[in-house]
């Protein structure tokens, strides 16, 4: 199983939006609706970010949301501001029951 | 709230056995999926396995035949064997409970376990 794609970085001013997308297959991404996102800043452990392709747990910014089409997941921040610099990491659920993730996007606020 | 607290040794030997003990606390182990994951330095996540409170278990196919992950509910904790580990083993293991649904809800602060001679 190879892991899911995303770009290296991404980049933004504060206030733009900025979309990160993951790319899977037919077994992972395309095949269920269980594409999660986290966000990890340095040093600390991944955080919950979206579940279930566009869901928020309670606490997490409207600034983020999430979507799908086919193959691909996306995680779009609006309005974004220097506290989002960290590393996003997405993940999904898979035919053979197991998880796989991508290998990480830094987002840098310029 | 629901923590997760990682422990082992932090150095082991080539050839030898890694192993990691997820330590939960504020809830039951009970009725949820435990999983462990790693992030070698400076690279993406990647999932190890899970175990079930019952002790059934699923690993990541790349890793089957050297995993073995155990639960004991008296403690509340859930632990990961690695056998044979060589320097690409080198990293840091997160505990992490999954949902009632398919993501990963709590974490631990992870364990960075090094691999050398």
């Amino acid at each position: 199983q190879s892991a899911l794609t995303q770009p290296a970085s991404v980049s933004g001013s504060p206030g733009q939006s900025i979309t990160i997308s993951c790319t899977g297959s037919n077994t992972d991404i395309g095949a269920y609706t269980y594409v999660s996102w986290y966000q990890q800043e340095p040093g600390k452990a991944p955080k919950l970010l979206i579940y279930d392709v566009t869901e928020r747990p309670s606490g997490v910014s409207d600034r983020f949301s999430g979507s799908k089409s086919g193959n691909t997941a996306s995680l779009t921040i609006s309005g974004l501001q220097v506290e989002d610099e960290a590393v996003y990491h997405c993940t999904s659920y898979t035919s053979s029951s197991t998880w796989l993730f991508g290998g990480g996007t830094k987002v840098t606020v310029l | 709230q629901v923590q997760l607290q990682e422990s082992g040794p932090r150095l082991v030997r080539p050839s030898e056995t890694l192993s990691v003990t997820c330590t939960v606390s504020g809830g039951s182990i009970g009725t949820y999926y435990w999983n462990l994951i790693r992030q070698s330095p400076g690279m993406g996540l990647e999932w190890i396995g899970f175990i079930y409170y019952s002790g059934s278990a699923h690993y990541n196919p790349s890793l089957k035949s050297r995993v073995t992950m155990s639960v004991d509910t008296s403690k509340n904790q859930f632990s990961l064997n690695l056998g044979s580990v060589t320097a690409a083993d080198t990293a840091i293991y997160y505990c992490a409970r999954q949902s009632r649904g398919l993501y990963f809800d709590f974490w631990g602060q992870g364990i960075l376990v090094t691999v050398s001679s």
